[in-house]
Parts: C-alpha cells; sequence; structure tokens
C-alpha cells in the first residue's frame, strides 16, 4: 500500500507555543488530505479536509485560527497548533487518499501532544 | 454525518480461536475501510471493500452494501492480532471516512 509519513511522532511544548506536524505522501501523489483527531480511548474525530492549492474545509467546533492546514504540494500538508493549550493535548493523525484512483486512504503514524 | 456502529466494543480471545466483529452504518455508502490501530497508534489498511467479500490470509472481511454492514472475520488469532479494529466509511457526495467506534481485541496466550 502506499505510505504516508507524519512527523514528528511526539511533541511536547509549553503552553502558549505554536506546533507544526507534516504530513507527507511518499510514493504517491495525495490531492487530498485530512487530519484527524483521537483522544485516549475514543474514535478518530474528522478535524479537517484539505486539497492542494486551496484552503482547509474546517467540520463543526474545529477552531481555523487554531488549527492552521496547509496543503501547499501534492505530497505535503502540515497542521499548525497555534497558541496551544494543555486541553490541545491529544493523538494527531493525517490521511491521504489519491482521488485519480480510488479513495482508499492512507494514513501517517500520528503525533501525540503534549501542552505542559 | 454517516453513523458507525461497531460491535462488541471488547473482545478476549484465547490465541487460536476465531471471532467476526461487525460494523452497521446509517446510510449510502462509497467506501468502507477496516483498520486495525496497533498500540503505537498507527493505522494499519486491512480491507478496502465498498462491496463483496475479500480475504488476505487469516482475514476476510464481507460488505452488503444494500443492507449497509460489513463483517471483519479474523481465525486462528494470534497475541499480535490484539488492539483496536476500526470500521470507517465514506458518504456519498464527501471523500472524507467516517470512523465507527472500535472494537478493542485482546488475544491471550
Amino acid at each position: 500500500g502506499a505510505v504516508v509519513s507524519q512527523h514528528p511522532s511526539r511533541v511536547i511544548c509549553k503552553s502558549g507555543t505554536s506546533v507544526k506536524i507534516e504530513c507527507r505522501s511518499l510514493d504517491f501523489q495525495a490531492t487530498t488530505m485530512f487530519w484527524y483527531r483521537q483522544f485516549p480511548k475514543q474514535s478518530l474525530m474528522l478535524m479537517a479536509t484539505s486539497n492542494e492549492g486551496s484552503k482547509a474545509t474546517y467540520e463543526q467546533g474545529v477552531e481555523k485560527d487554531k488549527f492552521l492546514i496547509n496543503h501547499a504540494s501534492l505530497t505535503l500538508s502540515t497542521l499548525t497548533v497555534t497558541s496551544a493549550h494543555p486541553e490541545d493535548s491529544s493523538f494527531y493523525i493525517c490521511s491521504a487518499i489519491n482521488l485519480g484512483l480510488n479513495t482508499e486512504a492512507f494514513f501517517g503514524q500520528g503525533t501525540r501532544l503534549t501542552v505542559v | 454525518g454517516i453513523q458507525v456502529e461497531q460491535s462488541p466494543p471488547d473482545l478476549i480471545l484465547q490465541e487460536g480461536a476465531n471471532s467476526t466483529l461487525r460494523c452497521n452504518f446509517s446510510d449510502s455508502v462509497n467506501n468502507l475501510q477496516w483498520f486495525h490501530q496497533n498500540p503505537w497508534g498507527q493505522l494499519i489498511n486491512l480491507f478496502y471493500i465498498p462491496s463483496g467479500t475479500k480475504q488476505n490470509g487469516r482475514l476476510s472481511a464481507t460488505t452488503v452494501a444494500t443492507e449497509r454492514y460489513s463483517l471483519l472475520y479474523i481465525s486462528s488469532s494470534q497475541t499480535t492480532d490484539s488492539g483496536v479494529y476500526f470500521c470507517a466509511v465514506e458518504g456519498a457526495g464527501a471523500n472524507n471516512l467516517f470512523f465507527g467506534t472500535g472494537t478493542r481485541l485482546t488475544v491471550i496466550p
């Protein structure tokens, strides 16, 4: 299957700082990327959908000014958590699809964010 | 969005046993995928199965789209099968996946 790489896998940051998470499709062109959030022992919740070269579409209740998403190329999307607070601590996972092929989604390894 | 329910929520098996995990969804779907989330959080693709039956080694899956459910079969379970199994569906008119509630499987030696 296709490979999606997410970096960093784990990050600890101080409250008030910003953190950037990268999601790369290594062996295919990702026309669309998705960002999910997962709390302990819960399912994945979609945060936003990004298409290459256009603005991200955010799910209801997700603050777009807090979670900045950029999808500047067909292989890279970034999620920046701005002015992080302890309640932003979570597991963030990206996925990517190539609409030119099918809609099978492949996921990155996830990023565990801890805000102290 | 589409509602996705999985059952059972938790399952404990003796190594070597077989099991069936179920996924029910509330509306028509374009795509359905099964994933295994390992202890480190990585989601591993098991099946891309909007309809029909597929098999991969000890795992197989069947989706009956008209009746809005999918089944994942695990045969001769191994301790490495432990983890959380998610079903996720893509609704008509959207490309994002809605995840089910998950089944936490524990295989004991």
